[in-house]
């Protein structure tokens, strides 16, 4: 079966701790892994999308990395403003977006 | 702003009533999805419609269906309301059957 497991669940950083978030998947054809940042109350925001493994993209703090089994995102130097939920989900044989539950970053002074 | 829109921001009803939810998606996007976020399930896809046709389907029940029209937008309409039903509703769209950019969701509160 088709799934996502992210981990940990909260993770709590004081400012400049850099860390990873892990999102470990299974599926039969992977179409592509996104990553979304999520702020209480709001609609997911587009960060990236990975397609094969080997392959990074980075936006400002953030950096994803894709493997056969997992995806990455490290986060370097956090500031309290990178705080929010961030979510993993793929693509497979169909277009929609199978999501997991999430890590909760909190960035503190 | 990822330029999709979702009418109403807040919508509080009795169990039992029927609710119609509204989306339009990026200018361009012939693809748009549902998502249903509840705080025990996190982000669950509906259906998907692509250029007016149902595409794909996912948990959605019975009680629940969707429509895209000739100008693109979406309509979500729920039935027979339960308690069960409060979440956030998200629509996302595409234009290309890949990246989905969300709108900013209708907090629905069954009564």
């Amino acid at each position: 079966e088709d799934q996502v497991t992210q981990s940990p669940e909260a993770l709590r950083l004081q400012e400049g701790e850099s860390s990873s978030l892990n999102c470990s998947y299974t599926v039969s054809g992977l179409r592509g892994l996104f990553w979304y940042r999520q702020d209480p109350g709001k609609g997911p925001e587009f960060l990236f999308t990975l397609y094969s493994a080997g392959e990074e993209k980075e936006k400002e703090r953030l950096k994803a990395t894709l493997t056969k089994k997992e995806s990455f995102l490290h986060i370097t130097a956090p500031k309290p403003e990178d705080s929010a939920t961030y979510l993993c989900a793929f693509t497979g044989t169909a277009s929609k977006l199978t999501f997991g539950t999430g890590t909760r970053l909190q960035v503190t002074l | 702003d990822s330029g999709v829109t979702q009418t109403p921001k807040h919508l509080i009803t009795a169990t039992g009533q029927r609710v119609t939810l509204r989306c339009s998606p990026r200018s361009g996007d012939l693809s748009v999805y549902w998502y249903q976020q509840s705080l025990d399930q996190g982000l669950q896809f509906l259906i998907q419609y692509y250029n007016g046709e149902e595409r794909a389907k996912g948990n959605i029940l019975e009680r629940f269906s969707a429509q895209q029209f000739p100008d693109l937008h979406s309509e979500l309409n729920l039935s027979s309301l339960e308690l069960g039903d409060s979440a956030l509703y998200f629509c996302a769209s595409s234009v290309d059957l890949e990246t989905q950019y969300f709108g900013p969701g209708t907090r629905l509160l069954v009564l």
